[in-house]
């Protein structure tokens, strides 16, 4: 079965510093990714997502992830964080079997990030 | 914008009693999900719905676990004998289509059996 990794747990960022979140998935076939965030209160929400074509996806609010293929990551990135960033961030995969989809999402442990104003 | 709902947002129970936890999808949506997250743990996968049969379950979807849709407009979860280690945020979510498209979650339930 599928997994998946995001290694930081808890990330504290100042404002404007740039951020970079892990994620690894362990399947050897095709998949779509996933970038899912929860503010505090809020249910979640989709960042971005990647299902073929340019591996660097762009998603909303200045984010951006790198889908590398060889190393089973999608890396989530940004530039310059700023205080309502501060939020919950999960990584999720959808496994394609046989060019047919999957229903279920995998979700990683997820990553806490407080940005400090 | 249209949201996926869910009711009620905190359910407390006692440990063998049934409880129904509801969702209200996004109305043009046609594939339905669960999902649990267990307190410091991952959100799981519960199971799949779509033309009022459930196309994907895991493991954890077991006997004690059921989901209807009752009308055109509610999707339930059905937890027939209620255990402590069923003690969970519940989600449901939605989608246009399946697993490869955005699925758009609710606010979740907070269970708690005691």
């Amino acid at each position: 079965a599928q997994s998946v990794s995001q290694h930081n747990h808890h990330v504290i960022l100042s404002e404007a510093a740039s951020l970079e979140l892990g994620c690894n998935y362990s399947y050897g076939g095709t998949v779509n990714l996933f970038w899912y965030v929860q503010y505090p209160g809020q249910h979640l929400q989709l960042l971005l997502k990647y299902f073929s074509g340019d591996p660097l996806v762009k998603g909303i609010k200045g984010f951006e992830a790198e889908f590398i293929k060889s190393k089973f990551s999608f890396n989530l990135r940004k530039p310059s964080v700023q205080w309502s960033d501060t939020a919950e961030y999960f990584c999720a995969v959808n496994p394609l079997y046989s060019g047919a989809g999957s229903y279920q999402l995998t979700f990683g442990k997820g990553t806490k990030l407080s940005v400090i104003p | 914008e249209p949201e996926v709902t869910q009711t009620p947002s905190h359910q407390v129970t006692q440990m063998g009693q049934e409880v129904i936890l509801r969702c209200v999808p996004i109305s043009n949506h046609l594939y339905f999900y669960w999902y649990r997250q267990i307190l410091g743990q991952k959100v799981e996968f519960l199971v799949s719905f779509y033309n009022n049969e459930i196309s994907e379950k895991s493991e954890i979807f077991d006997d004690q676990f059921s989901v209807e849709r009752p009308d055109g407009s509610n999707f339930t979860l059905k937890i027939r004998s209620t255990k402590l280690e069923d003690s969970a945020m519940y989600f449901c979510a939605s989608s246009e289509t399946r697993g490869g498209d955005e699925q758009y979650f609710g606010p979740g339930t907070r269970l708690t059996v005691t």
